[in-house]
């Protein structure tokens, strides 16, 4: 079976970086994903790390330790648009479906 | 379609009706999924269909939980003799391809209330 961990809420202010950690216990994996949902919208698809290391795309950044059973997405420049809630999403032993976490909801005060 | 569309937005209904939700993916999208969310949580896994191959359903919590993809296109999810419980929305996700860098895409989802 799957089990992924992450902190319920993090605060931080506008400018700032935070990180939001995600482990995970698995059966199998293929690679972790962070998703991003506001409130009242759906999912959407933000990163994928496949291989140890770092992955970036603007702002944001997303680790993996396969080693460690460890991810963490690191938002930088927080934006009050950023306030959200943040998935991490594993990826099955089948390779076919993402397991999610239970979500951190990021609050973005001025 | 340019994005995944579900029908209705929102849908209440009396405990005991059955209730219809449909998906309509990304055109050329091969993999369907289905996820529901309550209030506040994480995102549960149902169902998910890929290709022509007989789809995963190792997700859905009951018998009373179906769902079928026609021509490989539309889905639609039948929850029969609807609970209390059942409450959620129901979230419909397409991607590309399975797996590695290929995220899914959601559509807006399904408010279902069961009253």
């Amino acid at each position: 079976g799957q089990s992924l961990e992450q902190p319920s809420e993090v605060t931080a202010v506008e400018g700032a970086i935070v990180q939001i950690n995600c482990t995970y216990q698995t059966s199998g994996f293929y690679g972790l994903s962070w998703y991003q949902q506001h409130d009242g919208g759906a999912p959407t698809f933000l990163s994928y790390n496949g291989l140890d290391g770092l992955e970036e795309t603007g702002r944001f950044s997303s680790f993996l330790s396969r080693s460690d059973s460890y991810g963490y997405l690191l938002l930088q420049e927080l934006q009050m648009k950023d306030s959200a809630s943040y998935f991490c999403a594993v990826l099955d032993n089948y390779g076919q479906n993402f397991v999610f976490g239970p979500g951190t909801r990021l609050s973005v005060l001025p | 379609g340019a994005g995944v569309s579900q029908s209705p937005s929102n849908k209440v209904t009396e405990k005991g009706k059955d209730v219809e939700l449909r998906c309509d993916p990304i055109s050329g999208h091969t993999a369907l999924y289905w996820y529901r969310q309550s209030l506040g949580q994480g995102l549960e896994f149902l169902i998910y269909f890929q290709g022509n191959s007989a789809p995963d359903k190792s997700g859905l919590p009951s018998d009373r939980f179906s769902a079928e993809r026609t021509g490989g296109s539309v889905s639609t999810l039948t929850i029969q003799r609807t609970q209390q419980e059942d409450s959620a929305v129901y979230l419909c996700a397409s991607s590309f391809l399975t797996g590695a860098g290929y995220g899914y895409t959601f559509g807006s989802g399904t408010r279902l209330t069961v009253v």
